[in-house]
């Protein structure tokens, strides 16, 4: 019963730094999301997938990509990391036709840039 | 105005309140709609779906005004379990699958 697995659980990055966040699901969806949250806000959309190899932009997409070339991975990859990109970032999938339906979340990445 | 807002909170209720949370959203071809839990620091699990006839899972009630644009959640016998982050979602109406999470109404139960 993996559903959405994230990796790294945690980060510390220094300003201009790179990395990928991982993300796989085995549910066979569709849809998948990237999301930020900050401390004491909202989950922010930063980009999201429709299938393998569609992707598009979220609410806040500056500072990251996407790529999607299976079904069952949606890396999102950091270039030139920012103080203001230290967040939770949660990976989701769903699977959708028509309307959404329930969307399963990792347990989501806590990233610090410093 | 944000696609989909709900109340600021926090709301600190004591055991066995009845409390109401309520979300606006701001496309009217929005088809989809969740209500959502998350614990602290933790990732949002679905709570329940909200359908348009309203729908009810023991102490949780939701409902849906669509001429409104409007969802609301009731927890009923508030339990200290019940304390977390609600979280209103809604689907874009453009893009079925694209799904929009208000900031979220955080509960505090009280003995």
């Amino acid at each position: 019963n993996a559903g959405v697995t994230q990796t790294p659980k945690f980060r510390i990055l220094k300003i201009g730094q790179s990395m990928t966040l991982q993300c796989t699901q085995d549910m066979n969806h569709n849809y998948m999301y990237w999301y930020r949250q900050d401390p004491g806000m909202g989950l922010k959309l930063i980009y999201y997938s429709v299938g393998a190899g569609i992707t598009d932009k979220g609410e806040v997409p500056n500072g990251y990509n996407v790529s999607r070339s299976t079904t069952e991975d949606f890396p999102l990859r950091l270039e030139l990391a920012a103080p203001s990109q230290t967040s939770v970032y949660f990976c989701a999938s769903s699977y959708v036709v028509g309307g959404a339906t329930e969307a399963f979340f990792g347990q989501g990445t806590r990233l610090t840039v410093v | 105005r944000k696609e989909v807002e709900q109340d600021p909170g926090p709301f600190n209720v004591p055991e066995g309140a009845t409390v109401a949370f309520n979300c606006t959203y701001s496309n009217s071809a929005s088809q989809s709609f969740f209500w959502y839990r998350q614990d602290c620091r933790k990732e949002p699990k679905l709570l329940m779906s909200v359908y348009s006839s309203g729908n009810e899972d023991g102490r949780f009630t939701a409902q849906l005004n669509r001429a409104s644009q409007y969802i609301s959640l009731l927890i009923r016998d508030s339990k200290l379990s019940d304390s977390a982050t609600y979280l209103c979602v809604v689907n874009d109406g453009n893009q079925g699958g694209k799904l929009i999470f208000g900031q979220g109404t955080e509960l505090s139960v009280k003995p």
